[in-house]
């Protein structure tokens, strides 16, 4: 089966640039999505279509997909951005997330 | 404003069976595709299962495959998770998610399935 592999967990200082990635066999082939979780609370799409974003998502939210990874990257972080955050991808008819990367804003 | 409410969650035992609806509003039911996804607690997301505007095709994970059954009614605007034979690993919250093309738009509150004895 399709596995897609993010790293666990992304420190990164308030202002500075986050980088998530998700690893998967030609992923690039593939479209990707992002998903935002806060403690608590439903996933929220943070981009869709490899770099789209979703109305109501802040600029600082990009991303690209290309070869075997998918990357998020998050401009100017902020304290709120602290969340859990996960890719997903389609593989025939079966959708696949990521394990999941905790971002914590330090 | 879109809306996704599921209920049906609670407390069964192994092997026993439950059915989770997902109440829709706020948008036009009938034309999007929708899905559900579940989390174990403490665990990540686990897409379970979707299926198409008008109920004819529908998907799912090998490890519900054959257990689990999507279904749903337009005309009450209501999604449905038919789970039987349900497992221990299958304690979770279960979000129902509106799909656009490829993406989970919005997605519900969730819903808490346990199963134990």
């Amino acid at each position: 089966s399709y596995e897609l592999t993010q790293p666990p967990s992304v420190s990164v200082s308030p202002g500075q640039t986050a980088s998530i990635t998700c690893s998967g066999d030609k992923l690039g082939h593939k479209y990707v999505c992002w998903y935002q979780q806060k403690p608590g609370q439903s996933p929220v799409l943070v981009i869709y279509q490899d770099n789209k974003r979703p109305s109501g998502i802040p600029e600082r939210f990009s991303g690209s997909n290309s070869g075997n990874t998918a990357t998020l990257t998050i401009s100017g972080t902020q304290t709120m951005d602290e969340a859990e955050y996960y890719c997903q991808a389609w593989d025939s008819s079966t959708g696949v997330f990521g394990g999941g990367t905790k971002l914590t804003v330090l | 404003e879109v809306q996704l409410v599921e209920s049906g969650g609670g407390l069964v035992q192994p092997g026993g069976s439950l059915r989770l609806s997902c109440a829709a509003s706020g948008f036009t039911f009938n034309t999007f595709w929708m899905h559900w996804v579940r989390q174990a607690p403490g665990k990540g997301l686990v897409w379970v299962s979707r299926i198409n505007t008008d109920g004819s095709s529908t998907s799912y994970a090998d490890s519900v495959k054959g257990r689990f059954t999507i279904s749903r009614d337009n005309a009450k605007n209501t999604l449905y998770l038919q789970m039987n034979s349900l497992r221990a690993e299958d304690t979770a919250v279960y979000y129902c998610a509106m799909g656009v093309s490829e993406r989970l738009n919005r997605w519900g509150q969730g819903t808490l399935v346990t199963v134990s004895s």
